[in-house]
């Protein structure tokens, strides 16, 4: 089945210390996003890439990155975590036309999530 | 800028009743407003959307929402509720003049469905 598959499901790493989440998509989309989850709160989106183009949201910390190698992976780093980067982190995917409107087709779908643990 | 609004943190309803979690909207123009559901440890699952059309939307796992643009109102329910059903569920509505698809989503409703 086509789908948006994370990896790992859970993350343990230290403060500090970087670590790398992975996503992938079987759904060829040319849009991927990540945001960040914290405690059942409403997912903030970090960023997206749109075909191979990043997009940074203006309040996503310079500690987070993200690589898209092809279409199918898109992954996030985060370069020095900290005990408040803790949090379940979403990958999503859609197809978008670039016309800048809106198609009946036009649905996020997500991964099942990494939970991160800094300790 | 866009946004929703859902009222009520937690639900409870029980198994066999019929349900219904409130999202209200606040846009300029047609709102493109959506669904997911979100069980334990794991990613939001896409429900349903309104894009255009007729108002009563019907989604996955028997659930439905009707908007209602007099009301800015875009509620989600169920005839019959499971205890499955149990989770936690988030309206979102899609930014406009961002040139992709941003979700601005509301803070979310847990369900609670008791046997």
């Amino acid at each position: 089945d086509a789908m948006v598959i994370q990896n790992p499901r859970y993350q343990v790493t230290q403060f500090g210390k970087p670590v790398t989440l992975s996503c992938s998509q079987t759904l060829n989309h040319n849009v991927m996003y990540w945001y960040q989850q914290k405690s059942s709160q409403a997912p903030k989106l970090l960023f997206h890439y749109y075909d191979k183009d990043f997009n940074n949201e203006a309040d996503t910390p310079d500690n987070f990155q993200s690589r898209r190698p092809n279409t199918s992976f898109c992954f996030l780093d985060i370069r020095s975590p900290g005990l408040g980067d803790a949090a379940m982190y979403l990958c999503a995917t859609s197809r978008d036309s670039g016309t800048g409107g809106v198609s009946l087709r036009d649905t996020q779908y997500f991964g099942p999530g990494t939970r991160l643990t800094v300790l | 800028a866009q946004s929703v609004a859902q009222p009520e943190d937690q639900v409870n309803v029980a198994e066999g009743n019929p349900l219904t979690v409130k999202c209200t909207y606040s846009v300029s123009g047609n709102p493109y407003l959506f669904w997911y559901v979100q069980y334990p440890n794991r990613g939001l699952q896409f429900l349903l959307k309104y894009i255009t059309g007729d108002n009563l939307v019907k989604g996955s796992y028997g659930f439905e929402a009707e908007f209602n643009k007099s009301q800015t109102s875009f509620h989600l329910k169920k005839p019959s509720a499971l205890v499955s059903d149990s989770a936690l569920y988030f309206c979102a509505v899609r930014e406009k003049n961002t040139g992709f698809q941003k979700l601005v989503f509301g803070t979310g409703t847990r369900l609670l469905v008791s046997p």
